[in-house]
């Protein structure tokens, strides 16, 4: 039950666009389709933004979008805005009948 | 709309139990397979348990394993964490989570209640 592997932090300026990385394991993220992301603004409590690698529920912007390729999945966040500064955070059902989390990623909107 | 309220948390000595509630409302509580899922400070997120709607499914992480109970009471619309044996690495924020359903996914979380463990 390791942890999925984020980058600690990302960094991009207003309108560009930026990908967040979430390394697994064939038993994880490269076995099953069921990939999710959450944003978590500080305080707060985490919020669905990317379920099912790469559906949006109904309510978040079409400026997330979530893909995958072996055992990485990624999150693309395009004309970033200043709300977009948070805290993301992937997650994966395992073949344990479990779930795991990623270590958390910081975007910084500069 | 949905709420999950979590309650219970707070200041205790290593060794010593904890029960966590989680009140629902919003929803068909009994639909829904729930989650605890916790962060120690400044760290990420950690899922802790799943139940299944009826109870009678349950899986854990392996570091809270015979320690943590997790259950519901669907006539009460509440989710409970039963913490024994408590240890300083348990100290974290806990998020009551409802499951999408059929998505393998928490699509609603709690505010969360801290508990610290500390002699």
């Amino acid at each position: 039950q390791s942890a999925l592997t984020q980058p600690a932090s990302v960094s991009g300026s207003p309108g560009q666009s930026i990908t967040i990385s979430c390394a697994g394991t064939s038993s994880d993220v490269g076995g099953y389709n069921y990939v999710s992301w959450y944003q978590q603004h500080p305080g707060k409590a985490p919020k669905l933004m990317i379920y099912e690698v790469s559906n949006r529920p109904s309510g978040v912007s079409n400026r997330f979008s979530g893909s995958k390729s072996g055992n990485t999945a990624s999150l693309t966040i395009s004309g970033l805005q200043a709300e977009d500064e948070a805290d993301y955070h992937c997650s994966s059902y395992t073949s344990s009948t479990t779930w795991v989390f990623g270590g958390g990623t910081k975007l910084t909107v500069l | 709309q949905v709420q999950l309220v979590e309650s219970g948390g707070g200041v205790v000595q290593p060794g010593t139990s904890l029960r966590l509630s989680c009140a629902a409302s919003g929803f068909t509580f009994s639909s829904h397979a729930m989650h605890w899922v916790r962060q120690a400070p400044g760290k990420g997120l950690e899922w802790v348990a799943v139940i299944s709607y009826d109870g009678n499914n349950k899986r854990y992480i392996d570091s809270v394993k015979g320690r943590f109970t997790i259950s519901r009471d669907n006539s009460k619309n509440t989710l409970y964490l039963q913490m024994n044996s408590l240890r300083g690495e348990d100290t974290a924020v806990y998020y009551c989570a409802r499951d999408r359903g059929g998505s393998y996914c928490i699509d609603n979380w709690g505010q969360g209640t801290l508990v610290t463990v500390s002699s």
